[in-house]
């Protein structure tokens, strides 16, 4: 079964802390790697691509290791509006089915 | 910025009831898909649909479940004869023909009694 795993937290940290979130995949014909976020009850929403070189947005970072078969997410200088579901995502099969990780809760305290 | 609509937010039905879940995709996308999300659990596939097929299925999306685009801008999900198992949010997405990120839909909560 082609899963993938992460620590599902939750992560408690203060605000401008920096935060990283790990996750590995099985299948290893995954083509394509994301980070999407969730909000209680809302839907996912796309927070960055993950790409082999490694990409930056802003205060968000994401490595992908294909040996590893490993991807990670850093946030600097959490914010409280960063609160939230963090899902590891990547596709099965054609490039086109996504497979969610279960999620890790991140609350940035005040 | 464009985004998926989804309607209704929210549907109750009686065991057994047909159900279709609606869906606008982006307007330049031309992959379609259906996600679930039970609650407290992962989001799942079911189907994507190009080219007004199915492409891919996975095995949730049994002979209950089928998909529509019946004009240019709707993209639909029936539920033929819904179980209480099929309580959950249903999320629509889409995205572009060269790119592989997928933008999701506000998503529908269907509730069977």
């Amino acid at each position: 079964r082609k899963e993938v795993e992460q620590d599902p937290g939750p992560f408690n940290v203060p605000e401008g802390a920096t935060v990283a979130f790990n996750c590995t995949y099985s299948n290893s014909a995954s083509q394509s790697f994301f980070w999407y976020r969730q909000d209680c009850r809302k839907e996912p929403k796309l927070l960055m691509s993950v790409y082999s070189s490694g990409n930056e947005d802003g205060r968000f970072t994401a490595q992908l290791n294909r040996a590893s078969q490993y991807i990670s997410l850093l946030i600097r200088d959490s914010k409280l509006s960063d609160s939230a579901t963090y899902l590891c995502v990547a596709t099965s099969g054609s490039a086109r089915q996504l497979t969610f990780g279960s999620g890790t809760q991140l609350t940035v305290l005040p | 910025e464009p985004e998926v609509t989804q309607t209704p937010s929210h549907q109750v039905t009686q065991m057994g009831q047909e159900v279709i879940l609606r869906c606008v995709p982006i307007s330049n996308h031309l992959y379609f898909y259906w996600y679930r999300q039970i609650l407290g659990q992962k989001v799942e596939f079911l189907v994507s649909f190009y080219n007004n097929e199915i492409s891919e299925k996975s095995e949730i999306f049994d002979d209950q479940f089928s998909v529509e685009r019946p004009d240019g801008s709707n993209f639909t999900l029936k539920i033929r004869s819904t179980k209480l198992e099929d309580s959950a949010m249903y999320f629509c997405a889409s995205s572009g023909i060269q790119s592989y990120e997928q933008y999701f839909g506000p998503g529908t909560r269907l509730t069977v009694t």
